[in-house]
C-alpha cells in the first residue's frame, strides 16, 4: 500500500517570494506522482505529474517538481508566486499497476500581497 | 483536452429523498471513473470505482446500497444518493481516467446539502 504526507497544512508566503510545498511518500513498488491544485468550491486541476524519465518535471503556472527516490519525495517549487496561487495544494501517489490514487491531506497555499 | 462535467454542481434536498449526480467525460472515453467524498478542509476520500459496464467496487466502508453508482457508457457514470440524510450533506467530485492512461482528471464537484 502506499501513503502521502504532506507535513504542512498551511504555507504562508508574500506574493513574488518562493516556495515550496513538501511531499513524501511511502511505497514499496514503483509508482507514479501527481499534483494537483483545488481552488475553492472547485474540483481538482493537474498541475504536473512524474511517470518515469528526467526527475524535474515542470507544470502549469510556473510550477516545478522534483522526484527523489532516495528520499521518497517529491516537493513542489515555484520561484515566484502570485496572489492567485492562493489554494489547496494535493500530492498523490498511484502505483504503476494503475490503482488508485492516494491524496495527501493537502496543504494550504496563502499568498499575500 | 481531458475535460470532466458534472450536474447539477450544487443541490439542496429534504431528508429521505433520493439525489442523482453526473459524471461526463466530454472529449474522451473514460474507460474508469471513480467517485470521491471531501469534507470541509479536508482530503478527498475515495468512495468507489468504477468500469465502463461492470459494478463499482466500493471501498471499505462505503455502503453500496446508499451510494448507487451506474457507469453504463464510456462517457457517463451515475452516482445515486438513496434515501438522503443531514450527515451525507458534503462535496462529491468525480475523475475519470482512459484506459491504460495514469492520470485522474476531475470533475467540478457537487455540493450536496441534506435539510
Amino acid at each position: 500500500a502506499q501513503s502521502v504526507t504532506q507535513l504542512d497544512s498551511q504555507v504562508p508566503v508574500f506574493e513574488e517570494a518562493p516556495v515550496e510545498l513538501r511531499c513524501n511518500y511511502s511505497s514499496s513498488v514503483s509508482v507514479y506522482l501527481f499534483w494537483y491544485v483545488q481552488y475553492p468550491n472547485q474540483g481538482l486541476q493537474l498541475l504536473l505529474k512524474y511517470l518515469s524519465g528526467s526527475t524535474l518535471v515542470k507544470g502549469i503556472n510556473g510550477f516545478e517538481a522534483e522526484f527523489n527516490k532516495s528520499q521518497t519525495s517529491f516537493h513542489l517549487r515555484k520561484p515566484s508566486v502570485h496572489i492567485s496561487d492562493t489554494a489547496e495544494y494535493f500530492c498523490a501517489v498511484m502505483n504503476t499497476g494503475f490503482q488508485k490514487l492516494v491524496f495527501g491531506t493537502g496543504t494550504r497555499l496563502l499568498v499575500s500581497p | 483536452g481531458a475535460v470532466v462535467s458534472q450536474h447539477p454542481s450544487r443541490v439542496i434536498c429534504k431528508s429521505g429523498t433520493s439525489v442523482k449526480i453526473e459524471c461526463r467525460s466530454l472529449d474522451f472515453q473514460a474507460t474508469t471513473m471513480f467517485w470521491y467524498r471531501q469534507f470541509p478542509k479536508q482530503s478527498l476520500m475515495l468512495m468507489a470505482t468504477s468500469n465502463e459496464g461492470s459494478k463499482a467496487t466500493y471501498e471499505q466502508g462505503v455502503e453500496k446500497d446508499k451510494f448507487l453508482i451506474n457507469h453504463a457508457s464510456l462517457t457517463l457514470s451515475t452516482l445515486t444518493v438513496t434515501s438522503a440524510h443531514p450527515e451525507d450533506s458534503s462535496f462529491y467530485i468525480c475523475s475519470a481516467r482512459e484506459a491504460l492512461q495514469e492520470t485522474q482528471y476531475f470533475g467540478p464537484g457537487t455540493r450536496l446539502l441534506v435539510l
